[in-house]
């Protein structure tokens, strides 16, 4: 069964550093999105993309944040001066064909700053 | 501002019983979500749905758009089942808005 895959599954960095999250999602979806889940809170919504574009963003998806598909197949999330703040669960999700189609998540990548 | 209430927070149950999670929302949705979240983090979706009801194995939701409702039934629960579960509902056609989830802990 297809699914949504991501890299590295933990990574550590210090305070200041960029970092790049990388997600695949599944092959045949138009429809990606990243959310964050900090430790015992509730996840949130960060952004969309489709068409090679944002569509809609959070608060949270400040400056700092970016998201591309560079090659068709990965879609990445890149923070570029992390803060400690930032420490958390990212998910990536894709959706099909339709924008209302269901949402399939990755299994997260956990983002440590120091 | 969308509100996504759920309850309860935590639910302990005997396996075999029969569960239920509640969810209540604030605003218009295009679709309500239920995910399981396991210890390790990941997010599985359980169901997608927009009116009426849905059911997969023992597993069963309902939504009531005029209430802005939703519940999660599990049936003759099973210590797998032990895990968070989440609403979530889509506003409009891009994001979701999550509730703080419903831990279950399912005991032989």
């Amino acid at each position: 069964e297809p699914e949504v895959t991501q890299t590295p599954s933990h990574q550590v960095t210090q305070m200041g550093q960029e970092v790049i999250l990388r997600c695949v999602p599944i092959s045949n979806h138009l429809y990606f999105y990243w959310y964050r889940q900090i430790l015992g809170q509730k996840v949130e919504f960060l952004v969309s993309f489709y068409n090679n574009e944002i569509s809609e963003k959070s608060e949270i998806f400040d400056d700092q944040f970016s998201v591309e598909r560079p090659d068709g197949s990965n879609f990445t999330l890149k923070i570029r001066s992390t803060k400690l703040e930032d420490s958390a669960m990212y998910f990536c999700a894709s959706g099909g064909q339709g924008m209302y189609n269901e949402q399939f998540f990755g299994p997260g990548t956990r983002l440590t700053v120091l | 501002k969308n509100e996504v209430e759920q309850s309860p927070q935590n639910l302990t149950a005997q396996e075999g019983e029969f569960i239920t999670i509640n969810c209540s929302y604030s605003v218009g949705i295009s679709a309500l979500h239920w995910l399981q979240q396991h210890p390790g983090g990941g997010i599985v979706s359980l169901f997608m749905l927009s009116s009426g009801k849905k059911k997969h194995g023992r597993l069963i939701a309902t939504i009531n758009i005029q209430e802005k409702h939703s519940s999660l039934h599990i049936t003759a629960s099973h210590p797998r089942d032990s895990a968070v579960y989440i609403c979530a509902v889509r506003p409009g056609a891009n994001n979701l808005f999550f509730g703080t989830g419903t831990r279950l802990t399912v005991i032989p």
